[in-house]
């Protein structure tokens, strides 16, 4: 069963533009976190943000983490053609991990 | 470190064959986890070892699935007998529980094709 919801499904944006991709979740976590997936490919971590963290940077990557409405989201600056991709945030609150059906951002020439 | 390594890549089979993936976690690493991803159902975790024990597979959807541990460097995921409506693409990940603020590593999954 899924924890994670991503909001949108899918986004499609101009190169250089900014993504935002919101995550809801149901239950108490020790963190949560972030994954890409190229079309065909494996899951590739990005980000980990723990439950006590607001707010963490990483490159172009920004993650937020609002426990007390159980939502994150990610914020992608400066978005390039490489950044095409599905996004999935993925719930840890015991010892695994439970994903969402992620968001697929499409980033026009 | 050549990351988690399934085999095979592809495989395409027969209604009622036996399936057997495999998986190779990254060395020292102590979780393994395998996960099968649909269209329809997103990505599902469908059991996960800790030492080489199974913690929970309660998500492994019916009898004719099982997963083994033989040890630290192995795990397979068995499919017998296969159905139409195992396709799909199924991962396998492993992570460091002792370091718990680090992400998962994925493998390249293996894609399943039941005909």
């Amino acid at each position: 069963s899924q924890q994670g919801e991503e909001d949108p499904q899918a986004l499609s944006i101009q190169e250089g533009e900014n993504a935002t991709m919101n995550c809801s979740y149901k239950t108490s976590i020790n963190n949560l976190q972030w994954y890409r997936q190229n079309s065909g490919r494996g899951l590739v971590h990005l980000i980990l943000i723990r439950s006590n963290e607001r707010e963490k940077h990483s490159g172009r990557l920004r993650v937020t983490l609002d426990t007390s409405k159980k939502s994150s989201s990610l914020l992608i600056t400066a978005s390039r053609a490489a950044d095409t991709a599905s996004y999935f945030c993925a719930t840890d609150a015991r010892d695994k991990i439970i994903f969402g059906k992620g968001t697929r951002l499409h980033i026009l020439p | 470190d050549a990351g988690v390594i399934q085999s095979p890549r592809h495989e395409v089979t027969e209604m009622g064959q036996e399936v057997t993936l495999r998986c190779k976690p990254i060395s020292g690493h102590n979780s393994l986890f395998w996960y099968r991803q649909t269209m329809m159902r997103g990505l599902e975790l469908l059991i996960y070892f800790n030492n080489n024990v199974p913690i929970d597979d309660s998500g492994m959807p019916e009898d004719r699935f099982s997963a083994k541990m033989p040890n630290a460097s192995f795990s397979t995921l068995k499919i017998q007998p296969s159905e139409p409506r195992d396709s799909a693409v199924y991962f396998c990940a492993s992570r460091d529980t002792g370091r718990a603020n680090y992400g998962y590593t994925f493998g390249s999954g293996t894609r399943l094709t039941v005909v």
